[in-house]
């Protein structure tokens, strides 16, 4: 089985619409990501956590919100999703090495807002 | 604060010769520096890291990377490419001070030809 899931792998939906994206893992890591993935534009992050109670935003939070239910679970949401957060998203984890850490992505999920 | 730049969005190359996938970065503390390889539709894999060890990283599947601390340049190298080699390939810094959060580059896509 997979280290790190992520449902749905694939989601359409309209505008307006409230969707959650969820992400689990089984490699024990404190640390959780959230990514999305533009063409060009590299991955960039959207929020973080280093442990069920400490969540950051990334660099492009607005519009989106987290919840850390668990050590091993970390979920992304979209309260009201627009067409331009059609992106190919991704979730991740690493353990606390001081900045030493490899990332484990999960496979990535493919929203698109009609 | 940190940043990377991949210095190529597309590199093509012809199965059985030399790979070069150029990337840049600064750092206001000690970096450590990441290649990561992303297959169409997959997540991304760690290819090679390095992290104030050796200067000159093997990786995964024939791949290496040089740390040139003068330079500011950690260059991704293989002899000879192979048609698996076909992939999007993202450099990453993070620093051993501060917040150790990953700063992507924007990706490099391999196009290997017969």
């Amino acid at each position: 089985d997979a280290d790190v899931t992520q449902t749905p792998r694939n989601r359409i939906t309209k505008t307006g619409k409230r969707i959650m994206l969820e992400c689990s893992q089984t490699k024990g890591h404190d640390r959780m990501y959230w990514y999305r993935q533009d063409p060009g534009l590299g991955l960039r992050l959207i929020y973080y956590s280093f442990d069920v109670k400490d969540i950051n935003k990334g660099e492009i939070s607005d519009g989106y919100s987290v919840s850390r239910q668990a050590q091993a679970k970390f979920s992304l949401s979209l309260e009201s999703a627009i067409p331009n957060q059609t992106a190919l998203y991704f979730c991740a984890t690493s353990e606390s090495s001081g900045g030493r850490d490899t990332q484990y992505f999960g496979p990535g999920t493919r929203l698109t807002v009609l | 604060a940190q940043s990377v730049t991949q210095l190529d969005s597309h590199v093509s190359v012809s199965e059985g010769t030399p790979v070069l996938l150029r990337c840049n970065y600064s750092s206001s503390y000690s970096p450590s520096l990441f290649w990561y390889v992303q297959h169409p539709n997959k997540g991304l894999q760690l290819l090679l890291k390095y992290t104030s060890a050796a200067t000159l990283v093997k990786g995964i599947n024939g791949f290496e990377a040089e740390f040139k601390k003068s330079e500011t340049s950690f260059h991704l190298t293989k002899p000879s490419a192979h048609m698996s080699d076909a992939a999007e390939y993202f450099c990453v810094v993070s620093s051993t001070g501060g917040s150790y959060i990953p700063t992507f580059g924007r990706g490099t896509s391999l196009i290997v030809h017969p």
